[in-house]
């Protein structure tokens, strides 16, 4: 199995510009997350979907960020307009129960 | 004060030493995690435990739930255990998880 994949890798651009990252979860795990981690700090939940339905987006700052899981299996998660402080690694997870399954992670740099 | 807190920040060792990694948290958990996160960001999942004392190879981890602590212990520590360990808290029945700032862990030959 493939675990959970994300794409892309790394992904440098200027601010103002939009952003978006891709993540397929393991199949049939209904619990999808995305976390971002910013350097030297462990991750936070932007947000947790159970099948298609965000449950869980307080964390998660609507003016410029904003995240799809259609379908409930692959989800999307955007940035419009960047800025340079969103410039950290965004990790998606999916899991069944309380245990999670990390992507390797998407390292966005913003100049 | 976080929710989870770590220490050591970092931690450096000679290869061969044993090693100890703290995790106490301030809430009440369902479930305390482990997890190992090598430079490039990605994460595995180590250990899962809500009670007692978890082994796999050379690591142990063990949890005191009344103390609210956890330690994670790395036996025979070899330069490719070099990483950050994260530990998390999950609570209730969402499952998200709250993690620490991590440990990095550097281990020379």
């Amino acid at each position: 199995e493939a675990g959970v994949v994300q794409s892309p890798r790394y992904k440098i651009i200027e601010k103002k510009q939009p952003v978006a990252f891709w993540c397929n979860p393991i199949s049939g795990h209904n619990t999808l997350y995305w976390y971002r981690q910013n350097l030297g700090q462990g991750p936070e939940l932007l947000i947790r979907y159970e099948n298609e339905e965000a449950v869980d987006d307080s964390q998660l700052p609507k003016d410029r960020f904003s995240a799809e899981r259609l379908k409930g299996v692959d989800s999307t998660l955007k940035i419009q307009p960047a800025e340079l402080g969103d410039s950290a690694v965004y990790l998606c997870a999916s899991s069944l129960d309380q245990h999670h399954t990390f992507g390797s992670g998407t390292r966005l740099t913003v100049v | 004060k976080n929710e989870v807190e770590q220490s050591p920040q970092n931690l450096t060792a000679q290869e061969g030493e044993f090693i100890t990694i703290n995790c106490s948290y301030s809430v009440g958990i369902s479930a305390l995690h482990w997890l190992q996160q090598h430079p490039g960001g990605g994460i595995v999942s180590l250990f899962m435990l809500s009670s007692g004392k978890k082994k796999h190879g050379r690591l142990i981890a063990t949890i005191n739930i009344q103390e609210k602590h956890s330690s994670l212990h790395i036996t025979a520590s070899h330069p490719r255990d070099s990483a950050v360990y994260i530990c998390a808290v999950s609570r209730g029945s969402n499952y998200k998880l709250t993690f620490g700032k991590g440990t990095l862990l550097t281990v020379n030959p």
